[in-house]
């Protein structure tokens, strides 16, 4: 299972874009890539998740370059209730669905 | 999506005593998992809760000390065994199913051991 590398700490300030880089270096073929937010005394809850190049949901977009080395999670016009951890991960579900949860990242909103 | 009741939400026990944590989904699912988390840290799997075989422990997990329940496809439970402080952490209940792409997740069990 791959491993991934996050920055441990990112500030920003209400309104603008945040951009959450994520390196998986030994990425594999069948391995998909998906992101995670975690509030204090919660457990962590599903973002978005992507294979390759551009996914877009509701509250998150995922950028994945050809070579799937790396990942941006792009948070659009974030609020300070997007203050919390955000974690990076890399899985084949065909390998029970088992996580390799890295350090995460703490995105801190301010006003 | 799918619903976890992880009970209970926290306990404060005395060293040498154990603790069940239970974990019921409302919705039958193929996979669940145990994870521990430390303060401030990210998650640790601590075993694979299999039905109707025994769990699968992660490297550093003992069934010993965390005796894992799987009686049917809608609940597990985790022990935490012969406690001590080193256990304090919380424990978090994970689910997956076939066809979904994400796991769901229980609120966790916060544990401080004294």
């Amino acid at each position: 299972l791959a491993k991934t590398t996050q920055p441990i700490s990112m500030d920003s300030y209400e309104g603008q874009e945040v951009n959450i880089t994520c390196s998986h270096n030994n990425i594999a073929t069948n391995d998909y890539i998906t992101w995670y937010q975690q509030f204090p005394s919660q457990g962590p809850r599903f973002i978005i998740q992507g294979y390759k190049t551009k996914v877009t949901n509701e509250v998150a977009s995922l950028f994945i370059p050809a070579d799937r080395k790396s990942s941006t999670l792009s948070l659009p016009r974030v609020s300070l209730s997007d203050t919390a951890v955000y974690y990076c991960l890399v899985g084949d579900k065909n390998s029970n669905y088992q996580l390799i949860w890295g350090a995460g990242t703490k995105l801190i909103i301010k006003p | 999506s799918a619903v976890i009741s992880q009970k209970p939400s926290r306990d404060i026990c005395q060293r040498g005593t154990s603790l069940t944590i239970q974990c019921q989904v409302d919705s039958q699912v193929t996979m669940m998992f145990w994870y521990r988390q430390q303060p401030g840290q990210s998650l640790t799997l601590i075993a694979t809760a299999n039905q109707g075989s025994e769990a699968t422990y992660e490297s550093g997990f003992v069934i010993d000390k965390f005796p894992i329940s799987r009686p049917n496809l809608t609940f597990s439970t985790l022990t935490v065994s012969n406690m001590s402080p080193e256990d304090s952490s919380i424990y978090l209940c994970s689910v997956n199913r076939a066809w979904d792409t994400e796991a769901f997740f229980g609120q966790g069990t916060r544990l401080t051991v004294v």
